[in-house]
């Protein structure tokens, strides 16, 4: 079954940077985009940005340019979300989900199951 | 505030039906894109409950079910279950803004 498992819960420091894995099993990785979605505590789901698997190409939501970088390892079929520059207010649960269909019509399925990172001095 | 509108909190008694409106604008669900609902239990990630307005994966209970008119659409929930206490997120695409993928601020469902 098409399954997305991320990495453990990470407390980082202000300033400091966080990487987070998602590993794809059970389908193409290079067939779907990938996209990261983050939730703060008892907040609502923002959108951060997709991965094209296959050629790497990126597309960021303007509030995180410049700190976000996405990147993939198609040898493991895994992705990864890297946000710099941490502080207070990224403390979040972070998930990844793959996309299906189109771009205007996209829609999330499977989510991985969320990584928390806590940012804490 | 999130850029597609949903009542903070919804309730119901077990056999009721309830809905739960998202609505947007005509950059989003009145440009005709898609409207996806998610459904979050507790403690767990979204899961796809409803997508392309009105469909169901394959598992997702007919009590569920989505409608689209205008600038809004709607989840229905009939014959509510202690189970289906969660949140839902109602998301769709927006073509005026660099963040295309939006989402509703999220509504928490709660069984009487």
């Amino acid at each position: 079954q098409v399954q997305l498992v991320q990495s453990g819960a990470e407390v980082k420091k202000p300033g400091a940077s966080v990487k987070v894995s998602c590993k794809a099993s059970g389908y193409t990785f290079t067939s779907y985009y990938m996209h990261w979605v983050r939730q703060a505590p008892g907040q609502g789901l923002e959108w951060m940005g997709i991965i094209n698997p296959s050629g790497g190409s990126t597309s960021y939501a303007q509030k995180f340019q410049g700190r976000v970088t996405m990147t993939r390892d198609t040898s493991t079929s895994t992705v990864y979300m890297e946000l710099s520059s941490l502080r207070s207010e990224d403390t979040a649960v972070y998930y990844c989900a793959r996309g299906v269909g189109a771009k205007a019509v996209v829609r999330f399925d499977p989510w991985g199951q969320g990584t928390l990172v806590t940012v804490s001095s | 505030q999130s850029v597609l509108t949903q009542p903070p909190s919804v309730s119901g008694a077990p056999g009721q039906r309830v809905t739960i409106s998202c609505t947007g604008s005509s950059s989003n669900i009145g440009a005709g894109y898609d409207v996806h609902w998610y459904q979050q239990l507790p403690g767990t990630a979204p899961k796809l409950l409803i997508y392309g307005n009105s469909n169901r994966p394959s598992g997702v209970p007919d009590r569920f079910s989505g409608s689209k008119s205008g600038t809004s659409a709607s989840l229905a929930i009939t014959g509510l279950q202690a189970e289906d206490e969660a949140d839902y997120y109602c998301q769709s695409y927006d073509s005026s803004l660099s963040a295309h993928v939006v989402f509703g601020g999220g509504t928490k469902l709660t069984v009487l």
